[in-house]
């Protein structure tokens, strides 16, 4: 059964400094790997996706992921975190042949001024 | 002007109710989901719906029934409310039901008291 798992609940950071949200997945087949984030009482805004090509997605507010097939991983990064950044973050998996996302647990992110 | 709408925002009922939430995309998409969104935040899809046919059903107990009126509005009735129903419920759609973007509305906050 495919599945993806975040394994930090939260994740803490201070303004400035670099980010990573950490999701691996378990699939048959080639991954479709998504990142979406929640803001609160919001809906899930799209941040970034990956379907095939270069390992490295660039995404919406600066982010970006790295997709790496040996570590079945896909974490979230970003280079230099904002306060507005903090949000619900979820990481989503869909199996080509499959029609519907999959997803994480959720990591929340906090970052401190 | 909104991709994913859903009405009403919040929805406050009884216990043994019967309500109905309402889904629109103006967006041309194909495929429309319905997902919850329990208090953990845990995300998971109950219905897909592609050009108006059912084409995911996943264990949810027949008092949910989806209608697609047509590929642009996707409503969820439910009957006999529940309290376990309170949740999240969120409509996405995507251009098609293979590995395209979902983009979520900003949600249904239904509380069955």
């Amino acid at each position: 059964a495919q599945s993806v798992a975040q394994p930090e609940d939260q994740v803490n950071v201070a303004e400035g400094n670099p980010l990573t949200v950490k999701c691996t997945y378990s699939v048959s087949g080639n991954p479709y790997l998504f990142w979406y984030v929640q803001y609160p009482n919001r809906g899930l805004q799209f941040l970034l996706k990956y379907i095939t090509g270069d390992n490295l997605v660039k995404g919406s507010y600066g982010f970006e992921a790295e997709f790496n097939k040996s570590q079945t991983s896909f974490h979230l990064k970003k280079p230099s975190a904002l306060v507005s950044d903090s949000a619900l973050y979820f990481c989503a998996v869909r199996v080509t042949g499959f029609q519907k996302l999959v997803f994480g647990t959720g990591t929340r992110l906090l970052v401190s001024p | 002007d909104t991709a994913v709408s859903q009405t009403p925002k919040y929805l406050v009922t009884q216990m043994g109710n019967d309500k109905s939430i309402k889904c629109e995309q103006n967006l041309g998409h194909d495929t429309m989901y319905w997902y919850k969104q329990d208090s953990k935040k845990f995300l998971k899809i109950m219905f897909s719906y592609n050009n108006k046919e059912l084409i995911i059903n996943e264990t949810v107990p027949n008092r949910f029934s989806p209608k697609s009126p047509d590929k642009a509005h996707l409503n969820l009735h439910i009957n006999s409310l529940e309290l376990g129903d309170s949740a999240v419920y969120f409509c996405a759609s995507s251009q098609t039901s293979g590995g395209d973007t979902q983009y979520f509305g900003p949600g249904t906050r239904l509380t069955v008291l």
